[in-house]
């Protein structure tokens, strides 16, 4: 069963770069690894997804060393309106079965 | 406009009144599930569907039903809900499975039972 775990909350300032991690075991051989941001009462919104080595979209990079136990999300420059809650997802495709884990989630709060 | 609508928004019942939250996609995906989402537990899985008629468990199925007799639609159902079911509840659309995870979330219903 796969299983993630991310850091529950992070602090930064407007302008710096972020990178959050997602700890995350025993994902499908072939299934690739998502982000999505999460503001108050509203869903989940993708950012990027990839598989190994590196992705770079407009708006973030992602980051999957050759082992993919791990992914990181990089945000270059956040701003105030980055302010929210990410979320890695893998898939759990043991035992016949086709689901989907979220992460725990990281709130991250970007400063004035 | 590719979208996931979601209805109710919100929703207050009472203990044991059958209910359904109704979720229809415009995309033509295949892949879609139901999620609940609790402070401190993030966006859990309850039941996802493959396809037409094919729908499966996913962590959190217990006091839930779904079905699937429509491409576009994947209904929720509570048939005795409980206040434990008190949540805010997502549905997601996605073209595949695998290497196709970006997923569309609907606008979310939150679900209060007394």
């Amino acid at each position: 069963l796969a299983k993630t775990t991310q850091p529950i909350s992070m602090d930064s300032y407007e302008g710096q770069e972020v990178n959050i991690t997602c700890s995350h075991n025993n994902i499908a051989t072939n299934d690739y690894i998502t982000w999505y941001q999460q503001f108050p009462s509203q869903g989940p919104r993708f950012i990027i997804q990839g598989y190994k080595t590196k992705v770079t979209n407009e708006v973030a990079s992602l980051f999957i060393p050759a082992d993919r136990k791990s992914s990181t999300l990089s945000l270059p420059r956040v701003s105030l309106s980055d302010t929210a809650v990410y979320y890695c997802l893998v898939g759990d495709f043991t035992s016949g079965t086709y689901k989907y884990i979220f992460g725990t989630g990281t709130r991250l709060k970007v400063l004035a | 406009e590719a979208q996931v609508t979601q209805n109710p928004r919100y929703l207050i019942t009472v203990t044991g009144k059958k209910l359904t939250v109704t979720c229809s996609q415009n995309m033509n995906h295949e892949y879609m599930s139901w999620y609940r989402q609790d402070p401190g537990l993030g966006l859990r899985q309850i039941y996802y569907s493959m396809n037409v008629e094919v729908t499966d468990k996913g962590d959190v199925p217990e006091g839930y039903k779904v079905s699937r007799k429509e491409k576009r639609n994947f209904p929720l159902i509570l048939e005795s809900p409980s206040p434990n079911q008190t949540s805010l509840y997502f549905c997601a659309s996605t073209a595949g499975w695998g290497q196709v995870t970006e997923a569309f979330f609907g606008q979310g219903t939150r679900l209060t039972v007394v």
